[in-house]
């Protein structure tokens, strides 16, 4: 079936201008993760949601960055604002509670960000 | 909370070596423990895991871990590696009992070689 895609793959912003990046989950899973890959600090987890409970938003570096997730399916990453540092790719990623592939998460190829 | 160290930024091998990557983590709770690989441009693969049972895990494309509690630690082996095995590995936990968050190490580049 369909992995998880997400768009756009590529986005160049100007500076203070907000962006939405958009992350389809695989079909049937409840959990969904937003993580960040950038040089200096390498992968981090950003937030992650779980069916109908309380987001996870622990990883949030600033309140300029929000998350939602719509219907339990489709999340957008939202960046108000954008900084230079926030220059990085973006990566979604979803899970099942499902014996045969518990606890593994499936990734998109990511959204590279990049803020002039 | 949990960390992961990977101490090797790089690895060069020849082809038809074998290789080791090495991951030691640290928690103050049981983890799983996985390994990906980042092709260029690419998103993660997930390689293997590690969730419990036998501590000899063997995943896609001949490589194969073995998870050692009283070190602390999750090494990656491939006995011999081809030049597509290229790419970025990176060894991550996440908490046991309920899906959660992983914890990555700063990852290792596998650069193969004639």
């Amino acid at each position: 079936g369909a992995g998880v895609s997400q768009s756009p793959s590529n986005k160049v912003t100007e500076k203070g201008k907000d962006v939405e990046l958009r992350c389809d989950p695989i079909s049937g899973h409840t959990a969904l993760y937003w993580y960040r890959q950038s040089l200096g600090q390498g992968l981090e987890f950003l937030i992650y949601f779980q069916g109908n409970s309380a987001p996870d938003k622990s990883g949030l570096p600033s309140d300029r960055f929000s998350a939602e997730r719509t219907g339990g399916s489709v999340s957008t990453l939202t960046i108000q604002r954008t900084q230079q540092e926030d220059s990085a790719v973006y990566l979604c990623a979803s899970s099942s509670r499902g014996d045969r592939n518990k606890e593994t998460q499936y990734f998109g190829p990511g959204t590279r960000l990049l803020v002039l | 909370a949990q960390s992961v160290t990977q101490l090797d930024s790089q690895v060069p091998v020849f082809e038809e070596a074998p290789v080791e990557l090495r991951c030691n983590y640290s928690s103050s709770v049981s983890v799983y423990l996985f390994w990906y690989v980042q092709y260029p441009n690419q998103g993660l693969q997930l390689l293997l895991k590690y969730l419990s049972g036998s501590t000899l895990v063997k995943g896609i494309n001949g490589f194969e871990a073995e998870f050692n509690k009283s070190q602390t630690s999750f090494h990656l082996r491939k006995p011999s590696v081809h030049i597509s095995d290229t790419a970025e590995y990176f060894c991550a936990v996440s908490r046991t009992g309920t899906a959660s968050k992983l914890t990555f190490g700063t990852g290792t580049r596998l650069q193969v070689t004639l």
